[in-house]
């Protein structure tokens, strides 16, 4: 069984640049769902994405979109690059059945500077 | 915004001793669950209860969930040094596996 893995793992940009961060999922689950953590802070749930749709948005501006693809597997773009946009990223997978925990890769760290 | 908030935000033991979390939420559940972090790396799932159970244990894991006072605890008997992470309560009240993560408890496990 494969687990839940995410490219790159370290990222330094420029405010104003565009980045796309990288999951692929764990086998067998086709919900992918992302958060960033700021430092010191929990995860903030971003989006999810179920079967290739979007399924569910949290409280984050539309400079930060994604794509889920036929294989699960998952990206995460963010626009128009702002320093606070610098956190570990964080992709999770899940199968749909209910209560099943989120597998978690261990995160793209981005940098803006 | 979190929407759990975890105290103590930091504790430090010994080896051998008993570490107690607790975390406080917002809004009604379906389930809440338990998650640690290695230093910046990935959260790794420890257990979940369910809204309509009280109490549950896992190996040296025992969470109790009172949802009339919006609350969690995590006792982790017998630490180890190994034990030392920061653990997360997370719950689910914006809708299914979209968890509300808290604040954090981190542990420090000396030997």
């Amino acid at each position: 069984e494969t687990g839940v893995t995410q490219s790159p793992t370290h990222l330094i940009k420029t405010r104003g640049q565009q980045v796309t961060l990288r999951c692929s999922s764990q086998s067998g689950h086709n919900t992918v769902s992302w958060y960033q953590q700021a430092l010191g802070q929990g995860p903030q749930f971003i989006f999810q994405y179920y079967r290739e749709e979007e399924n569910g948005r949290g409280n984050f501006p539309p400079r930060f979109s994604g794509l889920q693809f036929p294989n699960y597997s998952s990206e995460l773009n963010v626009n128009a690059l702002e320093l606070d946009d610098s956190a570990l990223y964080l992709c999770a997978s899940s199968s749909e059945m209910g209560n099943s925990p989120l597998h978690f890769g261990n995160g793209t760290r981005l940098t803006v500077t | 915004s979190q929407q759990g908030e975890e105290d103590p935000q930091a504790l430090s033991i010994q080896e051998g001793e008993n570490a107690t979390m607790n975390c406080s939420y917002k809004t009604s559940i379906n389930n809440l669950q338990w998650y640690r972090q290695n230093s910046g790396r990935g959260l790794v799932h420890l257990i979940l209860i369910r809204s309509n159970e009280r109490e549950k244990h896992s190996g040296r894991l025992r969470v109790t969930l009172d949802t009339s006072k919006k609350s969690s605890s995590l006792l982790i008997t017998a630490s180890r040094a190994a034990d030392t992470a920061s653990y997360f309560c997370a719950t689910d009240g914006t809708g299914f596996q979209k968890l509300v993560f808290g604040t954090g408890t981190r542990l420090l496990v000396s030997p």
